[in-house]
């Protein structure tokens, strides 16, 4: 029944790993998000992809690679991480036009030690 | 460029008392509104949202908010605090009718409830 799931909840790592975070919604909506939410609770936009394309792409690092296979899901891949990669990773989905509101995951907890 | 502000990153009440958080928000068209809550190490869940019908919306936990354009606020209101709505509150803005609807967020703030 969830409607956005995002897996893993908790990530754990090394700097200079790489390592994925998976983001599935069954809501059928056609537009999905990555979000960062800092230390200091502030959050942003990181990526958006509309059915498969990439709409949105904020100066985010190289390193951080969205994937979306289908627009159900949408994983967001890093490389290389460092200490600064480390924050609570939030995927939403929408629906792109009109007035639909966004519904988000739990969140990934991210940290590089 | 659409922007949010929350004035006052903590607000503490009492138990019973009138919550009141504030959201200030700059757009160069009226935008769509959002309140949402994240309790401690879970996500985020709507509480209300703006959607240019009535300017006052009603939300859940017994929550509301008032659009006022002639002072591009959104505050948000709760006539009588409880233990449960400690947690973080974030006012969000939208775009409207563009290809570009991801939220952007203001810095969030704090509601502790004392006993």
């Amino acid at each position: 029944d969830t409607a956005v799931s995002q897996t893993p909840k908790y990530l754990v790592t090394q700097m200079g790993n790489d390592k994925s975070i998976k983001c599935e919604q069954n809501l059928g909506h056609d537009t999905m998000y990555w979000y960062k939410q800092d230390s200091k609770k502030f959050l942003k936009i990181m990526f958006s992809y509309n059915n498969k394309e990439l709409i949105i792409n904020e100066t985010v690092p190289n390193r951080f690679s969205p994937k979306s296979p289908d627009k159900a899901h949408l994983n967001l891949h890093i490389n290389s991480l460092e200490l600064g990669d480390s924050a609570v990773y939030f995927c939403a989905s929408s629906h792109l036009q009109g007035n639909y509101g966004y519904t988000f995951g739990s969140g990934t907890r991210l940290t590089v030690v | 460029a659409q922007s949010v502000t929350q004035l006052g990153s903590h607000v503490s009440v009492s138990e019973g008392a009138l919550v009141l958080l504030r959201c200030n928000y700059s757009s160069s068209v009226p935008p769509y509104l959002f309140w949402y809550v994240q309790y401690p190490n879970q996500g985020l869940q709507l509480l209300l949202k703006y959607t240019s019908a009535a300017t006052l919306v009603k939300g859940i936990n017994g929550f509301e908010a008032e659009f006022k354009k002639s002072e591009t606020s959104f505050h948000l209101t709760k006539p009588s605090a409880h233990m449960s709505d400690a947690a973080e509150y974030f006012c969000a803005v939208s775009e409207v009718d563009t290809g570009r609807r991801a939220l952007t967020f203001g810095s969030g703030t704090r509601l502790q409830v004392q006993p």
